[in-house]
């Protein structure tokens, strides 16, 4: 079966840095997209992967290891507006999405 | 405002009854997906279209589940006899897909979430 594993939830420090991890069992892969979800919102798209290697955009990094089967989300500077879920999610050999459950993270000041 | 848009954005109804929803995607795009999303999980595939045609329903989606985007552009989803189980947020996504392949990014409509008594 396919499976995208993310921990449940992780708690962090305003200002601090936080990696939140996605390991991943899929049938192929076509790239790996990390989405940001405010409760009671939608999705919206933070970064994109389909080669190895780090992915930077402002305070938001994300890396991928096809070998490995793992992506990372990185977040820097942490305010208080990240806490949210960030959602994981693989593109399969049939070009269709499988999503992670979540990691819900919250921020403390 | 050119993002994907929904509506309702709310909707209550009494078990057995039937609902519609709308989603009207970013207007260039040709492909077009229904999403169910209950608390605490990701988003649950439900079916999607290029353009005007389904091109593929879920195995887990019962025969209550129909879904028309019947000119290509907006799509509408219909729950027949809606059950207490059906209660969930209902997302919407679009993105455009081209001959030469590449990154092809889902955007988000704001969702309709729906409570069966």
């Amino acid at each position: 079966g396919q499976n995208i594993d993310q921990p449940t939830e992780m708690t962090a420090t305003e200002g601090a840095i936080v990696q939140i991890n996605c390991t991943y069992q899929t049938s192929g892969f076509n790239g790996l997209f990390w989405y940001q979800q405010h409760a009671g919102e939608a999705p919206t798209f933070l970064s994109y992967n389909v080669l190895d290697g780090l992915e930077e955009k402002g305070r938001f990094s994300s890396f991928l290891s096809r070998s490995k089967g793992y992506s990372y989300l990185l977040l820097k500077e942490l305010q208080m507006k990240d806490s949210a879920s960030y959602l994981c999610a693989v593109r399969d050999s049939n070009y269709q999405l499988i999503w992670g459950a979540g990691t819900k993270l919250i921020i403390k000041p | 405002d050119t993002g994907v848009s929904q509506d309702p954005r709310h909707k209550i109804t009494k078990r057995g009854q039937n609902v519609t929803f709308r989603c009207d995607p970013i207007s260039e795009h040709n492909r077009l997906y229904w999403y169910r999303q209950t608390l605490g999980q990701g988003p649950e595939f439900l079916t999607y279209f290029q353009n005007e045609a389904q091109l593929e329903k879920s195995r887990l989606l019962s025969d209550r589940f129909s879904a028309e985007r019947p000119k290509g552009s907006f799509s509408t989803l219909e729950i027949q006899r809606t059950e207490q189980g059906d209660s969930a947020m209902y997302l919407c996504a679009s993105s455009l897909v081209t001959s030469g392949g590449g990154q092809e990014t889902q955007y988000f409509g704001p969702g309709t979430r729906l409570l069966v008594l």
